[in-house]
């Protein structure tokens, strides 16, 4: 267990529709980095938070946005859901910009 | 372009046959290298980071090694629990700041 929790386990939803992804970082980590994992692709970074700012953003569709919160938790909102962004989504934390970053369990998310 | 390629993709082994997983890079600043192991459906478990040329790592029948070029993991006499994905990924100099970019993975197979 990494310490790192994200809820849902599993999200079924339909094309078009609007989810929130949520991520509760390990103690005492202030970077948190959400990734996507589909099975053609690898893990592909997304965007990058620290200490409730941005700091790095990859390949992250206009239609994905995420936020980090006072508390250090966050969200990571999927809009206009399409048939190919099905996939496993992944938060890892870290303690500064840097570190060795710590997976959670995941969300696997399916649109029909 | 910044790239990491894992070979091979798949590794049959008998329980106790030992071998190598390898870790090929081309970043512009290598900043360090990271392996992690991923069981189906579950986030990746951290294993090592290296950071120079030179350096090594062990963790019961794991081994990594470092070049300047590429990283080795090296199984010895491996288990049917080590039966996982293994995941290599850099973290790179001249990138955006938390910017790691994983390889595919090789995905092992331990039979008893």
């Amino acid at each position: 267990d990494s310490g790192v929790t994200q809820t849902p386990k599993h999200l079924i939803t339909a094309t078009g529709q609007r989810v929130t992804l949520r991520c509760s970082p390990r103690s005492g980590d202030l970077s948190v980095y959400w990734y996507q994992q589909s099975l053609d692709q690898g893990l592909q970074f997304l965007i990058q938070y620290y200490n409730g700012e941005e700091r790095a953003k990859g390949n992250i569709l206009e239609r994905f946005s995420a936020q980090q919160f006072p508390d250090l938790h966050s969200e990571l909102n999927l809009s206009s859901l399409e048939l190919g962004d099905s996939a496993l989504y992944f938060c890892a934390t870290g303690l500064g910009i840097t570190d060795t970053q710590y997976f959670g369990p995941g969300t696997r998310l399916t649109v029909l | 372009e910044d790239q990491v390629t894992q070979s091979p993709e798949a590794l049959r082994l008998q329980e106790g046959e030992s071998s190598s997983l390898n870790c090929s890079y081309t970043v512009s600043g290598l900043r360090g290298l990271f392996w992690y192991r991923q069981d189906p459906g579950k986030g990746p478990e951290f294993l090592f980071t290296l950071y120079s040329a030179g350096e090594e790592k062990e963790k019961e029948r794991l081994k990594a090694t470092l070049t300047k070029k590429e990283s080795f993991l090296h199984i010895t006499a491996p288990k049917p629990e080590d039966s996982a994905t293994y995941l290599c990924a850099v973290w790179n100099y001249g990138g955006s700041q938390g910017n790691l970019i994983f390889g595919k993975g090789t995905k092992l197979s331990v039979k008893p």
